[in-house]
């Protein structure tokens, strides 16, 4: 199973928008919703995002939203702060019944 | 709270084993899958597997599927990560993470646990 496609980088200023995308197949992103999304920083362990596609789990910031069109989903940040400079990670079910995460996007926050 | 806390870091020789538990707290342990899955230094996310804390029933990644077992004991409420025939290429932060109810997905995550193999 190779690994979903992510951006290697993205950047933003303070209170810009910037959007992350996650590129998979047929068997995964684009026949599944249970896409996900993860923040991480430096030395921590992830913190789910997202989860099947769309939704925030208890305690995210509104700020953070996903969508899907077709096997592409996307992660958007709206608002950028300093903290949310991280590595992102998305997810997704596969058709042989097991999970794969993308390659990561480092955000930088200019 | 929904907590996993993992054992400590390992050092270990090529051609050896390691074995990392998780044990998970807040909830009823039986309820929920638990995902594995590690990062080598530097590196993205990788899936190892999960567990069906329930029944006990596996599902691994193709690529560790050869080596890797994953099991679980209920009365300690704790799942197990054992791999097998370990290489430099194994050396990265092993994580346990409890599946999201409804969408299956890691949710909450232990704090990781080092393993280092070296000669």
């Amino acid at each position: 199973q190779s690994a979903l496609t992510q951006p290697a980088s993205v950047s933003g200023s303070p209170g810009q928008s910037i959007t992350i995308s996650c590129t998979g197949t047929s068997s995964d992103v684009g026949r599944y919703d249970y896409v996900s999304w993860y923040q991480q920083h430096p030395g921590k362990a992830p913190r789910l995002m997202i989860y099947g596609v769309t939704n925030r789990p208890s305690g995210v910031s509104n700020r953070f939203s996903g969508s899907k069109s077709g096997s592409t989903a996307s992660l958007t940040i709206s608002g950028l702060q300093a903290e949310d400079e991280a590595d992102y990670y998305c997810s997704s079910y596969t058709s042989s019944s097991t999970w794969v995460f993308g390659g990561g996007t480092k955000l930088t926050v200019l | 709270q929904v907590q996993l806390v993992q054992s400590g870091a390992e050092v270990k020789k090529p051609g050896a084993s390691v074995k990392v538990s998780c044990k998970a707290s807040g909830y009823t342990f039986t309820d929920y899958a638990i995902h594995w899955v590690r990062q080598a230094p530097g590196q993205r996310l990788e899936w190892m597997g999960w567990i069906n804390a329930g029944n006990g029933v596996t599902k691994y990644s193709q690529k560790f599927q050869d080596r890797v077992t994953i099991t679980r004991d209920t009365s300690a409420s704790a799942a197990y990560m054992e791999l097998g025939i370990l290489r430099s290429e194994d050396t990265a932060v092993y994580y346990c993470a409890r599946e999201h109810s409804g969408y299956y997905q890691p949710e909450i995550w232990g704090q990781g646990t080092m393993v280092t193999v070296s000669s």
